[in-house]
């Protein structure tokens, strides 16, 4: 059973305007959670993370926001650019499990449209 | 540079004719891990390796097998491959145990087994 999943498997938005993109999880021993894009062709690249201990973490237009309570997490893009048009995966890691495995979503593909 | 290497990046055989994707990092990481991405299902864990000759089965191993006999290498072995096993391959690689969540992911390599 996934314990990391993507409900959107797509999502469409216009340049300059916000991409919201979500992710839930059922585990309650992740501590971790990072976000990957991926272009086409290309293998996936780290874009962010964030620690359990904390809400919020900022990297420039990207940041990611956990509510552990709701077990949610989400990836704001501001403002959004016709080269973030890719598949964006979730990942979790469980420091219960095997230290340096993570858990994937199935992923989102955003495009962004000018 | 640091880097995760995939050969070769295309592949087509067909069924039962064994093969191997290498896989190799410079980066003196710990922890690798073979991936496959098919459309939908987002990146399934294969196998992974969490050091030298110490590794174990991830969420979709059979058909699979790897060796780690090098810090360095940790190649794909399909020892007879079916057409179910046509998908596009990543290995990745971390600091696991050293800390360092991210992964590293190479190029890919995309397989087609007819």
């Amino acid at each position: 059973d996934q314990q990391v999943k993507q409900n959107s498997p797509s999502l469409s938005v216009q340049e300059g305007r916000i991409s919201i993109l979500n992710c839930d999880y059922t585990n309650s021993m992740f501590d971790y959670f990072l976000w990957y894009k991926k272009y086409p062709a290309e293998g996936p690249t780290f874009l962010i993370s964030i620690s359990s201990i904390k809400d919020k973490n900022e990297d420039g237009r990207f940041t990611v926001f956990l509510n552990k309570s709701a077990k949610h997490l989400s990836l704001h893009i501001v403002p959004s650019q016709p080269g973030d048009s890719a598949v964006y995966f979730c990942a979790a890691r469980d420091r219960g499990s095997t230290l340096g495995r993570l858990y994937f979503g199935r992923g989102t593909q955003l495009t962004v449209w000018p | 540079e640091a880097q995760v290497t995939q050969n070769p990046r295309y592949l087509i055989t067909v069924t039962g004719k064994k093969l191997t994707v290498t896989c190799s990092q410079n980066m003196n990481h710990e922890y690798m891990s073979w991936y496959r991405q098919d459309p939908g299902l987002g990146l399934r864990q294969i196998y992974y390796s969490m050091n030298v000759e110490v590794t174990d089965k991830g969420d979709v191993p059979e058909g699979y097998k790897v060796s780690r006999k090098e810090k360095r290498n940790f190649p794909l072995i399909l020892e007879s491959p079916s057409p179910n096993q046509t998908s596009l391959y990543f290995c990745a690689s971390s600091l696991g145990n050293t800390g360092g969540y991210e992964q590293y992911f190479g190029p890919g390599t995309r397989l087609t087994v007819t």
